[in-house]
């Protein structure tokens, strides 16, 4: 059975600091990974999304990394400002069409 | 633009009434699901579909049950509504091992 682990749980940081979330699978064999953004009392917000065969992914200041091999992905958030503060999900995809994986997500402040 | 809608935002029920909560997306996935999410547990599968008239159990299906009649909607019945499923419950869509997009959610109490 898949699990995916975030650690850390909740993370507080300075602006302007830069930071990396990390996202570990216990199964390699994911067909995809996505990392969300929830604000709180709101739906899920998708930032990126890596194919398996990609090793990375970027959008503004993100950058998202994955190296199946070792189970793991990564979201680096640069220069990081008190909007960036919410709580960030990874979710891994696996073959054959099988719904999202979800970790239980770090929550993020950013203390301007 | 495309998007996926949940109906109602917020709904207080009580213990023993039947529920349905909505979710229509406009993106044309085949693929949809349900999750419901609660403090300590993160999001749990409850049901999902991978196209009309298909629907396959999640993780914590007990007490819930979906359909899918078209391609834009799947509902959530809870048949007889208990405390323990009060919960913020999510729906998604997606194409084939592609992005999955969520809807903004709805809170149920169930008093």
């Amino acid at each position: 059975k898949q699990e995916v682990t975030q650690i850390p749980a909740a993370l507080s940081v300075p602006e302007g600091e830069n930071l990396v979330l990390n996202c570990s699978f216990t199964d390699s064999a994911i067909y995809n990974l996505q990392w969300f953004r929830q604000d709180p009392g709101k739906g899920l917000t998708s930032l990126l999304l890596i194919q398996s065969s990609q090793r990375e992914q970027t959008s503004g200041r993100l950058n998202a990394s994955l190296d199946k091999s070792s189970g793991r992905s990564t979201l680096y958030i640069a220069a990081s400002q008190p909007g960036d503060s919410a709580t960030y999900l990874c979710a891994v995809g696996l073959p054959l069409i099988t719904p999202l994986v979800f970790g239980k997500g770090t929550r993020l402040s950013v203390i301007a | 633009d495309a998007e996926i809608t949940q109906s109602p935002r917020h709904k207080i029920t009580e213990t023993g009434r039947q529920v349905t909560l909505a979710c229509h997306q406009t993106w044309n996935h085949n693929n949809m699901f349900w999750y419901r999410q609660d403090l300590g547990h993160g999001l749990r599968l409850i049901h999902y579909s991978y196209g009309v008239q298909d629907t396959n159990k999640g993780e914590v299906s007990d007490g819930y049950s979906v359909s899918r009649s078209n391609t834009e909607d799947l509902p959530l019945t809870l048949e007889s509504a208990a405390s323990s499923q009060t919960s913020v419950y999510f729906c998604a869509s997606s194409s084939a091992n592609t992005e999955a997009f969520f809807g903004q959610g709805t809170r149920l109490t169930v008093v």
